[in-house]
This record gives structure tokens, sequence and C-alpha cells, in this order.
């Protein structure tokens, strides 16, 4: 079945450094959706994308979906307190017959 | 606009015992997916049910089964319970299918 690979599982920065994940899928996705979790909360959508090499933006957050369709990142500048938690990729492939997959998540901790 | 509930919020069963999870849909959702999130993984998509059928399956055993009310709030019913069933189990709703999910809060299962 469909697997969704993300990278690194832990990142410490430093408050004001920026941050990267990395997600991959070992099959073409329809669509990618990142997810955001806090400790002891759940996860919230934050952004998707469905076109091929599509870039999206929110604030300090750059968003991007590969040309191929299996790859996806996210990055944070400048980041502050309140990004930490855990920050899911989820593809879907297909019909979605399989629903969505998630990643295991990348777990930003931030020292002040 | 009320956002996605879920009873109750904890549990604790032994080992054989049948447990029920609910779950109401924000206003407006039709469709409602079923997680599973063990401790530091990601969520694992169990089914998902649109108009009170089942839309899709993930990787999970017929022990688990779902039901959608006209509603569209939804229960998820695990029979025979394991101690690997202990997780977080999350219900979200859409507008439609697989795209932005609302996650609710949870319900955290212990199976002694």
């Amino acid at each position: 079945g469909q697997q969704v690979m993300q990278i690194p599982q832990y990142q410490h920065v430093q408050e004001g450094e920026d941050f990267t994940t990395y997600c991959n899928s070992s099959t073409t996705l329809s669509n990618i959706q990142w997810y955001k979790q806090r400790p002891g909360g759940h996860p919230v959508f934050l952004i998707q994308l469905v076109k091929s090499g599509e870039v999206k933006k929110q604030k300090r957050l750059t968003f991007q979906f590969g040309e191929a369709k299996k790859n996806s990142s996210l990055h944070i500048t400048a980041t502050q307190t309140t990004d930490v938690g855990t920050y899911f990729c989820a593809g879907l492939s297909g019909g979605g017959a399989d629903g969505l997959t998630f990643g295991k998540g990348t777990h930003l901790i931030i020292q002040p | 606009e009320t956002g996605v509930t879920q009873s109750p919020t904890h549990l604790i069963k032994t080992r054989g015992q049948q447990v029920t999870l609910r779950c109401s849909s924000q206003s407006g959702h039709n469709t409602v997916s079923w997680y599973q999130q063990a401790l530091g993984q990601g969520p694992q998509f169990i089914f998902q049910y649109y108009r009170e059928e089942e839309n899709g399956r993930g990787n999970f055993p017929p022990r688990f089964s779902g039901l959608q009310f006209p509603n569209y709030s939804s229960e998820l019913n695990v029979n025979a319970l394991e101690l690997d069933d202990s997780a977080l189990y999350l219900c979200a709703s859409s507008f439609t299918g697989y795209n932005e999910q609302f996650f609710g809060p949870g319900t955290r299962l212990t199976v002694l």
C-alpha cells in the first residue's frame, strides 16, 4: 500500500531560526495536505496542495508540492515559540478508497 | 458554528471487551472519517462514511466497524479489544471526501 515518509522525526531549533520538514510518497498523489498538532491536541489543517510544482505561502510558512507529485515540503521562516508542535503531511492517491495516508510527523522543538 | 465533538474523552476497557465511540460532525459536513493515532505516530485511516455508507476503508480488521446516522453523526465500534487497540481515536468531518479534515478532540482508549 501507499507509504508516506517524513523527515526529520525531530528538529530542535533556536527561536528565530528556520525549519523545514520533508515528505515523500511511494506513489503519485492527487493531493497533499499538511496538519499541525500541538502537544495534547488534535491535528489542525494548514493547507492542501493539488497542482504539480505548486507553492503556497501563509505568512511565515511556505508549502511546496513536487513536480512529480510525490514529495512536498513545509518551510517555516524565523520560528516562534507558538510554532511548537508536530507537523504531519497527509497524501491522497488514486480515487481515495484507501483514505488519507499520514506521515509519522516531524516534532518541532524550539529553544528560546 | 459547532465544531466536531467526540465522546467519551477517555475510556478504559479490558481485553476482549467491546467499545463504542461517538462523533458529531461539524454543521454542514456530510462526510465523517475515523483515524487511530498511536502514541508518537501519525493518524492512521480506519474508514470514511458518506450519506450513511462506508466510502473507503484502511487496513483495519472487520472487528472495527462503524455507522453514520441521518444527521451525519457517527459511531466507531471495536469488538474483541486487544492491547494494541490502545490509542487516540480521532473523528474528522469534511464538506466532501478527503478535502480539509476538521478533527475532533479525540477519545483516548486504554485497553488493559
